[in-house]
């Protein structure tokens, strides 16, 4: 069963405009959040991301929102540029008291920026 | 942030042979990550390397399919043992470089024929 769950596999959206990129997630022990981005042939680059107790977090461009009640979050790009054009993953860390935090995964949103 | 080169970048394998990858860091640290690709799929979680001990690995995976060697804090290799085309996927490795950095190598995509 998919802990951590990006349900849109693409996105289209058109230069200058919103980007909004959706995750889920079902386990409540997660205490941080990740996201990445992801070019072909290149390994996953980290974005932004935002800790349980917080509820928004910003960097420029990029936006992460965190709904812990819903168990939703969402990364806004304002404005949307074509280099955003990648595949972005949701990640969440899972934290047991002296575990190893391991980053559990969503299958990535295939994010489109049209000029 | 800390670099993270990996290779091969890329290799397509004959079926029953073995292929290792290695990751260097360019910093000293203490947990290293495996992941996999498959296609259309999230990365998944192989094992978690420390140095000096034995790698813990995920449900699902097992040391005999894939070994790991961590001999210092600033290496890894994961090998694919007797391999499948079932085992075609992209390979990452991964390291905790802060308390909430995690950095990727460039991962290596393997074909297996």
């Amino acid at each position: 069963d998919q802990q951590v769950k990006q349900n849109s596999p693409s996105l289209s959206v058109q230069e200058g405009r919103i980007s909004i990129l959706n995750c889920d997630y079902t386990n409540s022990m997660f205490d941080y959040f990740l996201w990445y981005k992801k070019y072909p042939a290149e390994g996953p680059t980290f974005l932004i991301s935002i800790s349980s107790i917080k509820d928004k977090n910003e960097d420029g461009r990029f936006t992460v929102f965190l709904n812990k009640s819903a168990k939703h979050l969402s990364l806004h790009i304002v404005p949307s540029q074509p280099g955003d054009s990648a595949v972005y993953f949701c990640a969440a860390r899972e934290f047991y008291g002296g575990s190893q935090g391991n980053l559990i995964f969503g299958k990535g949103t295939k994010l489109s920026v049209k000029p | 942030s800390a670099v993270i080169s990996q290779k091969p970048s890329r290799d397509i394998c004959q079926r029953g042979t073995s292929l290792t990858i290695q990751c260097q860091v360019d910093s000293q640290v203490t947990m290293m990550f495996w992941y996999r690709q498959q296609p259309g799929q999230s990365l998944t979680l192989i094992a978690t390397a420390n140095q000096g001990s034995e790698a813990t690995y995920e449900s699902g995976f097992v040391i005999d399919k894939f070994p790991i060697s961590r001999p210092n804090l600033t290496f890894s290799t994961l090998t694919v043992s007797n391999m499948s085309p079932e085992d075609s996927s992209i390979y990452l490795c991964s390291a905790r470089t802060s308390g909430y950095g995690y950095t990727f190598g460039s991962g290596t995509r393997l074909t297996v024929v």
